[in-house]
């Protein structure tokens, strides 16, 4: 069974504090891995997808990175703005047809002024 | 942007009562989602729902569930009998098909769904 775990639960950061939130996964044959933000009482809002070990993405402040056992989204001089819950995701490789999204439980970010 | 519009925001029922809850995907989308949130806990698959059929589905569910696309718009989520369990935020999601550029779940901003 596919499995996500992130770390910490939760962070608090000053204004301009960078730092890194962590996803570990298992998954049989990796099709992509997802990041995700997710503000209070709204849906996910898609960030980046990663397809294989050594991609990176960028946008903005945000950074995500891949390797075969775990992702990083960094966070560069966040803002309060960037405070959310960061979700991470993977889906496993399928042959046809569709296979589902698996979540992790997020890492709940605070930037404070 | 085009976004995936989710109605009602908030339900509250019964117990035992019938609930849909209703969807209008991003228009040039072919795959269809549900997933649900109960409170504190991760995002959880339910249905994928392609060309008029259920293509995967979760073991949350269950015959108490079912989904249906009954015109060229909407796509609805129905529960038959509630549970004080199926109190959760449930959120639709649309994505162009698996394989395709730009390949991502789009979701709603959910349904609410609290079960007295």
């Amino acid at each position: 069974e596919d499995q996500v775990t992130q770390s910490p639960e939760a962070l608090r950061l000053q204004e301009g504090e960078s730092s890194s939130l962590n996803c570990s996964y298992t998954v049989s044959g990796l099709r992509g891995l997802f990041w995700y933000r997710q503000d209070p009482g709204k849906g996910p809002e898609f960030l980046f997808t990663l397809y294989s070990a050594g991609e990176e993405k960028e946008k903005e402040r945000l950074k995500a990175t891949l390797t075969k056992k775990e992702s990083f989204l960094h966070i560069t001089a966040p803002k309060p703005e960037d405070s959310a819950t960061y979700l991470c995701a993977v889906q496993a490789s399928f042959f046809g047809g569709y296979q589902k999204v698996t979540f992790g439980t997020g890492t709940k970010l605070q930037v404070i002024p | 942007e085009p976004e995936v519009t989710q109605t009602p925001s908030h339900q509250v029922t019964q117990m035992g009562q019938e609930v849909i809850l209703r969807c209008v995907p991003i228009s040039n989308h072919l795959y269809f989602y549900w997933y649900r949130q109960i409170l504190g806990q991760k995002v959880e698959f339910l249905v994928s729902f392609y060309n008029n059929e259920i293509s995967e589905k979760s073991e949350i569910f269950d015959d108490q569930f079912s989904v249906e696309r009954p015109d060229g718009s909407n796509f609805t989520l129905k529960i038959r009998s509630t549970k004080l369990e199926d109190s959760a935020m449930y959120f639709c999601a649309s994505s162009v098909p698996p394989g395709a550029a730009n390949e991502k779940l789009f979701f709603g901003s959910g349904t609410q769904l609290s079960v007295l």
